[in-house]
């Protein structure tokens, strides 16, 4: 069974820092591009970022380039997301994704085939 | 960045009910929009993508059509596990942006 299992996500203060993690398993995980997805409660979903096999292509929204960095390790079928500098705005529900194309680049048309369950990042004092 | 408009952000309608979601984009993104399902405390899931095309395991009743900047999302008689929210999303290119979504919720 494909399956993404989202951990590390909890309560922290604006400014510190969290690092959330994805367990992949059921699938190639190298053969494939990954995403973090964010929904804010009672808002719409937010891509935040994605990257490559590789990690040779890195994207991010606007809001979190230069806080957030996105990165793999494909001998743990793992994908992380480091969260800097977080702020009241960065409170939502984060989840990982797969990308459709088997060929692990980003290529316009693809979708997000497979999502996790999520976590919750909360940013309060 | 490609900029998503959809509408309407919240929809009444009944069991029964034909229902259309609209998606425009900012600019040309040819046929590369996914629609997506998602409820309270579910992963989200993939109902179409490329416009059109029908996700494996998804019901009939959802059809996706258009391409360019107009798309829509249309289900054919309303069930009451198909209440829900609905986004839309580009794939053409980075940053992958989403619609504010749309509450489908029952009247």
């Amino acid at each position: 069974e494909v399956q993404l299992v989202e951990s590390g996500g909890g309560v922290v203060q604006p400014g510190r820092s969290l690092r959330l993690s994805c367990a992949a398993s059921g699938f190639t995980f190298d053969d494939y591009a990954m995403h973090w997805v964010r929904q804010v409660p009672g808002k719409g979903l937010e891509w935040v970022s994605g990257i490559t096999w590789n990690s040779d292509r890195l994207e991010y929204v606007d809001s979190v380039k230069g806080r957030f960095t996105i990165s793999r390790d494909n001998t743990k079928n793992s994908l992380y997301l480091q969260m800097n500098s977080l702020t009241a705005e960065d409170t939502a529900f984060y989840y990982c994704a797969k990308n459709s194309h088997p060929e692990g680049a980003f290529w316009p048309g693809d979708y997000m085939d497979v999502w996790g369950k999520g976590t919750t990042v909360t940013v309060a004092s | 960045d490609i900029q998503m408009t959809q509408s309407p952000s919240s929809l009444s309608a009944s069991v029964g009910d034909r229902v259309i979601i609209t998606c425009r984009t900012s600019q040309n993104i040819n046929k590369c929009l996914n629609w997506y399902q998602h409820k309270p405390g579910h992963a989200p899931e993939l109902l179409i993508y490329s416009a059109s095309t029908l996700q494996s395991g998804v019901p009939s009743r959802f059809s996706g059509s258009g391409s360019g900047t107009d798309f829509t999302l249309t289900i054919s008689s309303l069930q009451p596990e198909d209440f829900a929210t609905y986004s839309c999303q580009q794939s053409y290119t980075a940053p992958f942006t989403f619609g504010r979504g749309t509450k489908l919720e029952i009247k």
